[in-house]
C-alpha cells in the first residue's frame, strides 16, 4: 500500500526567512514523488518531482524538495519565503512499475508567510 | 491553453436530487480522475479511468456513477444526493496513469447538499 504523512496542518514562516514543508511516504519500491501548490478556490499545481537521479529537485518558483531514501522523505524547501507564497501545499507518491495505481495524497500543509 | 475545464464552477442542490458534473481536457491525456476535497482531508480519490473505455473504483466511490464518454471528457453523476456529499470536486488528468508525468487539475466546482 502506498501512503504519504504531512505531519504538520500549519507552517508559519516570516517573509525572507527560509521555509521547509515536510513529508514523509511508504510504497513498495522505489517511488515517484510530487509536489503541488494549491490557491485559493483554484485546483492544484504542479510544482516539482522527484523520479531518480540528483537527490535535490529544483521546480517553480524557487522551491525545491530532497529526497532521502534512507528516511524516506521528501521535503520541500525555500531558501527565501514571500508572502506570496502562502498557500495549501500537498505531497504525493506513487510507486514506480506500479501500472495504472493512482497517486495517494497527503492531507495538505497550509503554510502562512507573515511580512 | 485551456488544460483541464470542469462544469459548472458552483452549484446548490438540495438532497435527493441529481447532477452531473463534467469535465473535459483538451491535451491528449489517456488518464482522468476525480477528487472530492474536504478540510482536513485532503484530496479523495473517487473514481479514474486509466484509460478511454475503463474506469475503477478510487477511495470513495459510494454514491457515485462516472462515464468515460471520450478520450477527453469524464463525467461525474450524483444520482440522489447527500449532505454528505457537500465538497470540492477536482477532476484532473495525465498523460498515462503508469508514467511519471504529474497530474493536471481543473479549478474546481463547488457543490453544497442542502
Amino acid at each position: 500500500a502506498q501512503s504519504v504523512a504531512q505531519p504538520e496542518d500549519q507552517v508559519n514562516v516570516a517573509e525572507g526567512n527560509p521555509l521547509t514543508v515536510k513529508c514523509t511516504y511508504s510504497v513498495s519500491g522505489n517511488p515517484y514523488l510530487f509536489w503541488y501548490v494549491q490557491y485559493p478556490n483554484r485546483g492544484l499545481q504542479f510544482l516539482l518531482k522527484y523520479i531518480t537521479g540528483d537527490n535535490l529537485v529544483k521546480g517553480s518558483y524557487g522551491f525545491e524538495a530532497e529526497f532521502n531514501k534512507s528516511q524516506t522523505s521528501f521535503h520541500l524547501k525555500k531558501p527565501s519565503a514571500l508572502v506570496s507564497d502562502s498557500a495549501l501545499y500537498f505531497c504525493a507518491v506513487r510507486a514506480r512499475y506500479s501500472g495504472n495505481t493512482p497517486l495517494v495524497f497527503g492531507k495538505g500543509t497550509r503554510l502562512s508567510v507573515i511580512a | 491553453n485551456a488544460g483541464v475545464t470542469q462544469t459548472p464552477k458552483f452549484q446548490v442542490l438540495k438532497t435527493g436530487q441529481s447532477m452531473t458534473l463534467q469535465c473535459a481536457q483538451d491535451m491528449n491525456h489517456n488518464s482522468m480522475y476525480w477528487y472530492r476535497q474536504d478540510p482536513g482531508m485532503g484530496l479523495r480519490l473517487i473514481y479514474y479511468s486509466a484509460s478511454e473505455g475503463t474506469t475503477d473504483k478510487g477511495e470513495v466511490p459510494n454514491g457515485y456513477n462516472v462515464s468515460r464518454l471520450n478520450k477527453r471528457e469524464f463525467s461525474l453523476r450524483l444520482e440522489s444526493a447527500a449532505p454528505s456529499q457537500t465538497s470540492v470536486y477536482f477532476c484532473a488528468s495525465t498523460v498515462t496513469g503508469d508514467s511519471n508525468q504529474p497530474q493536471h487539475f481543473g479549478d474546481g466546482t463547488r457543490l453544497s447538499i442542502l
